[in-house]
């Protein structure tokens, strides 16, 4: 089945110590978000990739970045992760118009 | 300024009433506007999508768009306990595919 797949479903890491989440997807959609959701909050957009080029939200702290290596992977890199960053991260898709598919998300705690 | 707002509830309906969910928005150029069901835990899975206002029915769900108003709604009929869960109103803003989420509404259909 076609999807959006996000690795690894729960992920630990230490206070400043440098974490990169992975999303990939087999549904050949040519733009792909990241998402932050902390505990009954909204999915906070932070970026987003249309085909190669990066689009950045103007409140995504400098602490966050993206890679996407070609149109199946992308990456969400936080260098320096502080407590606050604890969330639910979450990749979707969509080709260049209409709804996403999401993947499982990424659940990040930051000890 | 990208909003949207939604009443974060908890709405509590019985099994087989209808349940009322409302979103407004803060962008009056919005074109496409989406439902999305989040259970704990889970990603955001896509319920209904509009783009023409109006009404807009799929099985026991219909979405409702006033773009004058900068308002959209989601009627869930005949209500089951399945249907639990919080509804995540998603809005178009900006120059491209980005959609902007609400804070949900939780809904409990009492059995």
């Amino acid at each position: 089945d076609a999807m959006v797949i996000q690795n690894p479903r729960y992920q630990v890491t230490q206070f400043g110590k440098p974490v990169t989440l992975s999303c990939s997807q087999t549904l050949n959609h040519n733009v792909m978000y990241w998402y932050q959701q902390k505990s009954s909050q909204a999915p906070k957009l932070l970026f987003h990739y249309y085909d190669k080029d990066f689009n950045n939200e103007a409140d995504t702290p400098d602490n966050f970045q993206s890679r996407r290596p070609n149109t199946s992977f992308c990456f969400l890199d936080i260098r320096s992760p502080g407590l606050g960053d604890a969330a639910m991260y979450l990749c979707a898709t969509s080709r260049s118009w209409g709804g996403y598919t999401f993947g499982s998300g990424t659940r990040l705690t930051v000890v | 300024q990208k909003e949207v707002e939604q009443n974060s509830g908890p709405l509590s309906v019985p099994e087989g009433a209808i349940a009322s969910l409302n979103c407004t928005y803060s962008d009056r150029g919005s074109q496409s506007f989406f439902w999305y069901r989040q259970y704990s835990g889970k990603s955001p899975e896509l319920i209904m999508s509009i783009y023409s206002n109006g009404d807009k029915e799929d099985g026991r769900f219909t979405a409702q768009l006033n773009k004058a108003s900068q308002y959209v709604s989601l009627l869930i009929r005949d209500s089951q306990p399945s249907d639990s869960a919080t509804y995540l109103c998603a809005v178009n803003m900006g120059t491209g595919n980005q959609f902007y989420f609400g804070t949900g509404t939780s809904l409990t259909v009492i059995p």
